[in-house]
């Protein structure tokens, strides 16, 4: 079972690039999310979709922007990156949403340095 | 909202006990997990613990939870080198629509 499948795993950016982070699960889960994570700091929420059609800013969405491309699909895209958005990025999914939802499944994360 | 914090860093020795903390803010948390990140990972429920129970054991886990001072803990009994990892406390407060995670305690096993 592949699970949550994040794409690409290493990517370095220069200050003003753009990229998108691709995230895809095999669950059938409704809910979907973006986290990054910084020493110290543990996970943030970036941005969430609770169902297919619906997203929702987290603790962190400045720089950031999401599209729920189908049930499957959740994509991250940093239009112009910035040093700040250094960080390890996780997708994550829910049979629904929230804690609720029952437990969440991550993808092995996406380690993204801007010089 | 939730606050949710850890201790850095916890280091122990192989096949003794290991316990972790967590305190929380949000008095109206229903439920409260641990995750585990091994290196190069992503996490996975270790376990959790609803807000009407004080304890919960699962072979050799044991969650302890005092919602009279917001304090969670994770015990792993005989730990072993296969335990080193980050492990993250997450709460779901009855306001939110969200986990709140900590900041995860790094857990090194020596021989």
């Amino acid at each position: 079972n592949a699970g949550v499948t994040q794409t690409p795993k290493f990517q370095v950016l220069k200050t003003g690039q753009s990229m998108t982070l691709q995230c895809a699960q095999d669950m059938n889960h409704n809910s979907m999310y973006w986290y990054r994570q910084d020493p110290g700091m543990g996970l943030r929420l970036i941005y969430y979709s609770a169902s297919e059609g619906t997203t929702d800013k987290g603790e962190v969405p400045n720089g950031y922007n999401v599209s729920r491309l189908n049930k499957r699909e959740f994509s991250l895209r940093l239009e112009s990156a910035a040093p700040s958005q250094t960080s390890v990025y996780f997708c994550a999914s829910s049979v629904g949403p929230g804690g609720f939802g029952g437990e969440l499944f991550f993808g092995e994360g996406s380690r993204l340095t801007v010089l | 909202g939730e606050d949710v914090e850890q201790s850095l860093f916890l280091s122990v020795r192989e096949g003794d006990s290991s316990v972790i903390n967590c305190t929380y803010t949000d008095s109206s948390s229903t439920y409260l997990y641990w995750y585990k990140q091994e290196p190069g990972a992503g996490l996975q429920l270790l376990t959790y613990i609803f807000s009407n129970m004080d304890m919960k054991q699962d072979q050799r886990l044991t969650v302890l939870l005092n919602k009279k001072d917001k304090h969670l803990s994770l015990r792993i009994a005989d730990t072993q080198t296969g335990d080193s990892a980050i492990y993250f406390c997450a709460g779901l407060s009855g306001s939110a629509r969200q986990l709140t995670f900590g900041s995860g305690t790094q857990l090194t096993v020596l021989p």
